[in-house]
């Protein structure tokens, strides 16, 4: 199984600060990672994809790396709408698997 | 439009099973491959199972396998989770999601459309 290890859990954050959340897989994976925004009681939305690919409608401030093992997701410019709880995901093998999350908040 | 919808949920007494389902529109349901997730109280994303297009390909959760059985009918647009001996730590909202790939296996590609959840409370 590729399990899946966020960091931080949590941070704090001005607007206008550049953030970058890691995520790491017990196993290799390539690039079946993806990255998920998450806000209380909204549906999760995909922000990248296949590791560095931007969905179609999120801005360009969000952008994703990594390959392997090791991959993290970048916001240049934290937004107000920015604040919420971040999730990588494994596509890979099954189980498919989710990170812990990264709870973003307001410094 | 795509949408999912689920349904199924409520409050159930521990020991008891419920089947929740999703029903798909707007895009070629018997084309995808459907899974489903919850988020307990306070806790993050859990992935529970996933069904390929045509049912040939079913995963689950190594922490769930025995009590919690995915399926599809594709005349009827739909899926299905079957969870039986209701536990407390089930209590959680339950997302059903459309994967990406069209044709494909359970793995590979990624969650495009989600539906806006069903909560199961498990309590006696």
């Amino acid at each position: 199984d590729s399990q899946m290890t966020q960091s931080p859990s949590s941070l704090s954050a001005s607007v206008g600060d550049r953030i970058t959340i890691t995520c790491r897989s017990t196993h290799d994976i390539s690039i079946s990672l993806n990255w998920y925004q998450h806000k209380p009681g909204k549906a999760p939305k995909l922000l990248i994809y296949d590791a560095s690919s931007l969905q179609s409608g999120v801005p360009a401030r969000f952008s994703g790396s990594g390959s392997g093992t090791h991959f993290t997701l970048t916001i240049s410019s934290l937004q107000p709408e920015d604040f919420a709880t971040y999730y990588c995901q494994q596509t890979y093998n099954t189980p498919l698997a989710f990170g812990g999350g990264t709870k973003v908040e307001i410094k | 439009e795509v949408q999912l919808v689920e349904s199924g949920g409520g409050l159930v007494q521990p020991g008891r099973s419920l089947r929740l389902s999703c029903v798909g529109s707007g895009f070629m349901f018997d084309d995808y491959a459907i899974h489903w997730v919850r988020q307990a109280p306070g806790k993050g994303l859990q992935w529970i199972s996933g069904i390929s297009w045509n049912s040939g390909h079913i995963a689950y959760a190594d922490s769930l396998r025995g009590r919690f059985t995915i399926s599809r009918d594709n005349a009827k647009n739909s899926l299905y989770l079957q969870i039986n001996s209701l536990r407390a730590e089930d209590t959680a909202v339950y997302y059903c999601a459309k994967g990406s790939n069209r044709r494909s296996r359970v793995t590979g590609g990624f969650f495009d459309y989600w539906g806006q959840g069903a909560l199961v409370t498990v309590s006696s």
